[in-house]
């Protein structure tokens, strides 16, 4: 397969409180990108890290990739109730041009 | 303007009807993508093209064709409407090189009664 697998399928937390989103995925990769979609709305591109990269930042955004464990996590530090949406990771193989997405984790945050 | 915009935004149609649904890009890429979404389930990836002259099946094309009439311009097409084909459809589009994101339209909620 090579969609990822994002874990836990629903996270639910206070405001203020830092949320954590796994991914993993079973192809060699070029990229893992990481999207959030709003309810009922397209997805938007959050960040991407390269295979070569083990850590990146963008804002309140940390992303983390372990390729001896196929494995990725997004760190949303201290989390709003706007960031209440589904996110989704996308591994981008060496070749293929097209993304797979797997079912996303749903992130609730409660003011 | 959005850079990728998808038309209409909800459409309700008859089982066996024809319908189409419209993509157009302003980013000036190459490559274009359409997608479905069910719920619990994650994005499928229907057809998509890397340039005009170029078509590509992706997991689940049957029901669906495609028509690139530009580099602009991506539609997809249900020959013959069916209720399981009601879902969420997005469109998104990405640069030529391999490893850039891509950038989704708002949607098309389509319902098949």
């Amino acid at each position: 397969s090579q969609q990822g697998e994002e874990d836990p399928q629903a996270l639910s937390i206070q405001e203020g409180e830092n949320a954590t989103m796994n991914c993993s995925y079973k192809t060699s990769i070029n990229n893992l990108q990481w999207y959030r979609q709003n309810s009922g709305r397209g997805l938007v591109h959050l960040i991407l890290i390269r295979s070569n990269e083990r850590e990146k930042h963008s804002g309140r955004l940390r992303v983390t990739l372990d390729t001896s464990k196929k494995s990725s996590s997004l760190l949303i530090t201290a989390s709003r109730a706007a960031d209440t949406a589904s996110y989704f990771c996308a591994p981008r193989g060496s070749t293929l041009g097209r993304l797979y997405f797997g079912r996303g984790t749903q992130l609730t945050v409660w003011p | 303007d959005a850079d990728v915009t998808q038309t209409p935004r909800n459409r309700i149609t008859k089982t066996g009807k024809r319908i189409m649904l419209e993509c157009s890009q302003t980013k000036g890429h190459d490559r274009m993508y359409w997608y479905r979404q069910d719920p619990g389930l994650g994005l499928r990836l229907i057809y998509y093209s890397f340039d005009v002259k170029d078509i590509n099946k992706g997991e689940i094309s049957d029901g669906y064709s495609v028509s690139r009439q530009a580099q602009a311009k991506f539609s997809l097409s249900l020959e013959s409407a069916i209720p399981n084909q009601t879902a969420l459809y997005f469109c998104a589009t990405s640069d030529t090189d391999r490893i850039g994101g891509y950038t989704f339209g708002s949607g098309t909620r389509l319902t098949v009664v």
